[in-house]
């Protein structure tokens, strides 16, 4: 069964750098949802979308922005990288109907140097 | 907002033995609760999730219990194997359109052989 892709694996950026994560959900999933998790952390919620339109907000930097297009892939643009944003980042998504079962990508993981 | 507790933090039994991990949460309008198992540096699976309207479920040798009264939830694992070993996350969530996973702080579980 096709699972949620994530684009890339991995990612080594600068401080002040930007950097753009790429989530393609399970086919006829319409929510997605990003989260952070840190090393030893439990993964924190970032953001997410439902029918291309953000549907919660969580503990989301200014400096990151997302967007979910028309085909359900979302992007997540970080800017102005601090050290403190490298991280796994994990996209989930959801068929988003009557109930919430949310199935994750591989995930990103992002160096900020 | 919601907030989930998860305990014990560390948690290790022989092989064969049984698991049980307890979490609790705050916001009485949550009414899904997914277990994931994430091993290092890979994506959260979910094992098991349970719905506010039931008060117990099992699937082979993982099982997972509500109290709605209490707002606890409990993953009990029987005839524990190595390759359980990893962290186990609980969340709390609000069935609804995008709406986001609060997580435990996770529970890390070695089975020792």
């Amino acid at each position: 069964a096709a699972g949620v892709i994530q684009s890339p694996r991995h990612l080594i950026k600068e401080k002040r750098e930007t950097a753009t994560l790429k989530c393609y959900p399970i086919p006829r999933h319409d929510t997605v949802y990003w989260y952070q998790q840190g090393p030893g952390q439990d993964p924190q919620f970032l953001i997410s979308f439902y029918e291309k339109m953000q549907s919660d907000k969580g503990s989301i930097p200014d400096r990151f922005s997302a967007q979910q297009f028309s085909d359900y892939h979302s992007e997540l643009n970080m800017s102005s990288l601090e050290l403190g944003d490298s991280a796994l980042y994990f996209c989930a998504s959801s068929p988003g109907l009557s109930y919430n079962e949310q199935f994750f990508g591989p995930g990103t993981r992002l160096t900020v140097l | 907002g919601e907030n989930v507790e998860q305990h014990p933090s560390t948690l290790s039994v022989q092989e064969g033995d049984s698991a049980v991990i307890k979490c609790t949460y705050s916001d009485s309008a949550s009414n899904y609760f997914p277990w994931y198992k994430q091993e290092l540096g890979k994506r959260p699976q979910l094992i098991i999730d349970i719905r506010s309207n039931v008060g117990e479920k099992k699937d082979q040798r993982i099982a997972v219990t509500l109290n709605k009264t209490a707002k606890h939830f409990s993953l009990h694992i029987t005839e524990t194997q190595p390759e359980d070993s990893a962290v186990y996350f609980c969340a709390a969530s609000k069935e609804n359109y995008g709406q986001n996973f609060v997580f435990g702080p996770g529970t890390r579980l070695s089975v020792l052989p």
